[in-house]
């Protein structure tokens, strides 16, 4: 079974930060997704790529940016950390056979 | 666009309770369908899913059957134990252009109590 590693589990950082989140798969898979998890409002979608430097938005991309130099590893970059931004963050691969998606264990970050 | 309508929790049981979580999706073409689990403190794991009409998907006593008439895809379970108590989410990936994402419910947290 394909394998999504997110560097951090919890992750506490101040507001203005730059912030980098990164999950890695061991596989090769292409489609890779980054969502926020809040109470009351579910699994938002950040960003998504489908290759290598390809990425698009999702719906709620404000605040963040993405990077995919590698096929394996999918950053998240909050580019400058505000208090809204505290949330859990989800990474989700494709593994192909009727499209469902391999989750990472999330990282929940704090902004204070 | 694609929607997925999951019941509102907190849904509180107790063990050995028959559970029935209601899940109904609007879709253009034709989904498939998911339900995902979420054990406290990690992500999302897929618990089962259906591709297309009349399809059921089972797992670990759960079950989903894929209504095409109703656009639904309840998920049920005959027996709970407080090991289920989770947030459950249903979702869809509707197949169109290159790219399948999935569109999610907002989850509905179950709750078991011994």
């Amino acid at each position: 079974d394909v394998k999504v590693t997110q560097s951090s589990r919890y992750l506490v950082k101040r507001t203005g930060e730059k912030v980098f989140l990164e999950c890695v798969q061991d596989m090769d898979h292409e489609n890779m997704f980054w969502y926020r998890q809040d109470p009351g409002l579910g699994l938002r979608l950040i960003y998504f790529s489908y290759d290598v430097k390809m990425k698009e938005k999702g719906d709620i991309p404000e605040g963040y940016s993405v990077s995919r130099e590698k096929k394996e590893r999918f950053s998240l970059i909050l580019e400058s950390a505000s208090t809204n931004q505290t949330s859990m963050y989800l990474c989700a691969i494709q593994t192909g056979a009727n499209y469902g998606y391999t989750f990472g264990s999330g990282t929940r970050l704090t902004v204070v | 666009g694609d929607s997925v309508t999951q019941m509102e929790g907190p849904v509180t049981l107790s063990e050995e309770a028959f559970l029935t979580i209601n899940c109904t999706y609007t879709a253009t073409g034709y989904p498939s369908l998911f339900w995902y689990v979420q054990y406290p403190g990690e992500g999302l794991q897929l618990l089962l899913k259906a591709t297309k009409a009349d399809d059921k998907g089972s797992n670990k006593g759960f079950e989903a059957t894929y209504r095409k008439e109703t656009t639904s895809f309840h998920l049920e379970k005959g027996s709970v134990q407080v090991s289920d108590s989770a947030v459950y989410f249903c979702a869809l990936s509707a197949p169109g252009g290159s790219n399948y994402k999935l569109t999610f419910g907002k989850g509905t947290l179950l709750t078991v109590n011994p």
